[in-house]
């Protein structure tokens, strides 16, 4: 079966202070991966999906990036963090392959990123 | 007007009812539907996924789509505390960022027992 891992659990961090959270899926192959940001009553936004390595599409401008090293990581960064970059991270996976207009997506556990 | 809409509660129910939970979209080209559960400080857990018209049940939930009304519904039956939990809608995009899917912002579900 499949399995998708995030870590850290929770981070804080201060700002102006670099950013890396990781992601990993096991038991699939050249999965579609995104990141979404989750803020208190703001409901998920997404922040970026790679269909590939190395392939990454990014849906709102901001202070982080993304990048897909390998066919099942998927790691977001920041240079600099901001106090509004606070918030829960989630990484998702679906199958990839075929048109994204199909699949079920499955989230990670989350990081809990405070930036002070 | 915003694409979904999703009442965010709080919704607090006894154990044993039943329990309706409601989004609206305004993308008649939205064709495939999910519900999410997401309990306090963990990731969404996929409940169900549609696709068009109709229902779709498993177990103590029903999903329904309406299309005709752009309105899509979870319906928990014997409701346990431990359904308590954020429910939220998503449906995938068919305008310019296709194959996204576009969330609720979530009902946060309270069962008493």
């Amino acid at each position: 079966s499949q399995t998708i891992h995030q870590w850290p659990a929770t981070l804080v961090q201060p700002v102006g202070s670099p950013l890396s959270l990781e992601c990993t899926v096991e038991g699939t192959s050249n999965p579609n991966l995104y990141w979404y940001r989750q803020a208190a009553g703001r409901g998920l936004q997404l922040l970026f999906y790679s269909v590939g390595i190395g392939q990454i599409s990014s849906e709102v401008p901001q202070n982080l990036s993304a990048s897909r090293p390998q066919d099942r990581q998927f790691i977001l960064s920041s240079k600099k963090l901001l106090l509004s970059d606070s918030g829960f991270y989630l990484c998702a996976w679906e199958s990839g392959g075929t048109s994204r207009l199909y699949n079920e997506q499955f989230f990670g556990p989350g990081t809990r990123l405070t930036v002070l | 007007q915003k694409e979904v809409e999703q009442d965010p509660g709080p919704l607090s129910v006894p154990e044993g009812a039943i329990v309706s939970l409601n989004c609206t979209y305004s993308n008649s080209a939205f064709q495939y539907f999910m519900w999410y559960r997401q309990y306090s400080r963990k990731g969404p857990e996929l409940l169900m996924y549609t696709y068009s018209s109709g229902n779709k049940e498993d177990g103590r939930f029903t999903a329904q789509v309406d299309k005709s009304s752009k309105y899509i519904s979870l319906f928990i039956r014997d409701s346990q505390p431990s359904d308590s939990a954020t429910y939220l809608c998503a449906m995938r995009n068919y305008g310019g960022s296709q194959g996204n899917l576009i969330f609720g912002k979530g009902t946060k579900l309270s069962v008493k027992p």
